[in-house]
């Protein structure tokens, strides 16, 4: 079955500390996307990549970092410089930038 | 700035009624939207979607309304039932600019 697949599903960092969010999708979309979501709020856009080695920084870039080597993979690396890290990360993938298909998220705690 | 929101952040219904879930948005350039759903650890999941030519869009127990000139949207839930309960939201795509705007959530909480 085609999907997207987040790992892992719950993350711990420690104080500067950085730490890489997996997410690859068999699904042969272009676009993919990282979303924060906190508590009580809805997704707000870290980055997203409409293409294979190219991405575009979101409204909450800073303190994240990505790569798109290949279209089925996007990995976001949260580092030091994210002073508020521990959030619930969800990627997204999408065809055409209508529909999107989600990951199940990964939960990431600062400790 | 461009927002998209939800008027209550929370919803309690009897098993059984009618749920409706109302969403504001800002940019009267959007041309399409929809609602999802998020049950609690998990990523959010499609329910319905229309487009700015549509009124209404009917799927299953499930009715998207969408209202051009005072710009909102609504996703009415018939005979909610308790797996529905879980955060809904509605996204405002935006295809040309690449990315799209949600609100931020309704928690929908279901009783027996």
């Amino acid at each position: 079955d085609g999907g997207i697949t987040q790992s892992p599903k719950y993350l711990f960092r420690k104080e500067g500390q950085n730490v890489t969010l997996s997410c690859e999708q068999n699904l042969n979309h272009d676009a993919m996307y990282w979303y924060r979501q906190d508590p009580g709020q809805g997704l707000r856009l870290i980055y997203y990549s409409q293409i294979v080695n190219d991405f575009q920084k979101g409204d909450i870039a800073e303190g994240y970092s990505v790569s798109r080597e290949k279209k089925e993979s996007f990995p976001l690396t949260v580092t030091s410089a994210q002073k508020n890290p521990t959030a619930f990360y969800l990627c997204a993938s999408s065809p055409d930038s209508y529909g999107y298909t989600f990951g199940s998220g990964t939960r990431l705690t600062v400790v | 700035g461009e927002s998209v929101g939800l008027h209550l952040p929370t919803l309690s219904v009897q098993e059984g009624d009618n749920s409706i879930i109302n969403c504001a948005y800002s940019n009267s350039a959007s041309d399409y939207f929809i609602w999802y759903k998020q049950e609690s650890g998990k990523g959010p999941q499609f329910i319905i979607d229309i487009r700015s030519n549509m009124d209404k869009r009917q799927g299953q127990r499930v009715t998207v309304l969408l209202n051009k000139t005072v710009k909102h949207l609504s996703l009415q839930i018939a005979a909610t039932q308790p797996g529905d309960s879980a955060v809904y939201f509605c996204a405002e795509i935006r295809p040309n600019a690449g990315k799209s705007t949600f609100g931020d959530g309704t928690t929908l909480t279901v009783k027996p």
